[in-house]
């Protein structure tokens, strides 16, 4: 089957680094990505990875390892804006993107 | 911000009455999206459109239906609503193919079936 797993919820302190992971199954798979999402607005694309490895884009960070099925995103010098929820999608069989449930990020000070 | 708006933004149906929600961009995209988010799944993919008059369904079509006549527009309807069609409604669009190409989402609206 195809699948998507995420973290439910985490908690970090403002300032400091987190790493939110996500495992996929999919058939056909051909990238994927992260968007982040505040509370009762839309998602917002952050990161799209293809190849194997880290891409940086300033305070975040995205990791995709093709052969184990995980992907995750770095945050660092973490803000109180960053509190939202955290979606991974990978690409399915028929080219449509599959989406996790969301990581429920939550800083404090 | 990619210009993309949905109307109604809220709404509240009865079970067994129609209800449509439009989706409209001014960015001139290709391809369009209807999705619905329930707490503890991540967004379903509904129905899609590829062009005018071109969709195609996704995971979760049934008791929906869609509609493109103009590039900028893209029509949901639920024929006859049911309680468990009470969700939040996203329409997305993308300049090209979703799963390769960011895809820009509009508010949303919460969609209430009693």
């Amino acid at each position: 089957g195809q699948n998507i797993d995420q973290p439910t919820e985490m908690t970090a302190t403002e300032g400091a680094i987190v790493q939110i992971n996500c495992t996929y199954q999919t058939s056909g798979f051909n990238g994927l990505f992260w968007y982040q999402q505040h509370a009762g607005e839309a998602p917002t694309f952050l990161s799209y990875n293809v190849l194997d490895g880290l891409e940086e884009k300033g305070r975040f960070s995205s990791f995709l390892s093709r052969s184990k099925g995980y992907s995750y995103l770095l945050l660092k010098e973490l803000q109180m804006k960053d509190s939202a929820s955290y979606l991974c999608a990978a690409t399915d069989s028929n080219y449509q993107l599959i989406w996790g449930a969301g990581t429920k990020l939550i800083i404090k000070p | 911000d990619a210009g993309i708006t949905q109307s109604p933004r809220h709404k509240v149906t009865e079970t067994g009455t129609p209800v449509t929600l439009r989706c409209h961009q001014t960015e001139n995209h290709r391809y369009m999206y209807w999705y619905r988010q329930d707490p503890g799944h991540g967004l379903r993919l509904i129905h899609y459109s590829y062009g005018v008059k071109d969709t195609d369904k996704g995971e979760v079509s049934d008791g929906y239906s869609v509609s493109r006549s103009k590039t900028e527009d893209f029509l949901l309807t639920l024929e006859s609503a049911t309680s468990s069609q009470t969700s939040v409604y996203f329409c997305a669009i993308s300049e090209g193919e979703g799963s390769y190409n960011e895809q820009f989402f509009g508010p949303g609206t919460r969609l209430t079936v009693l």
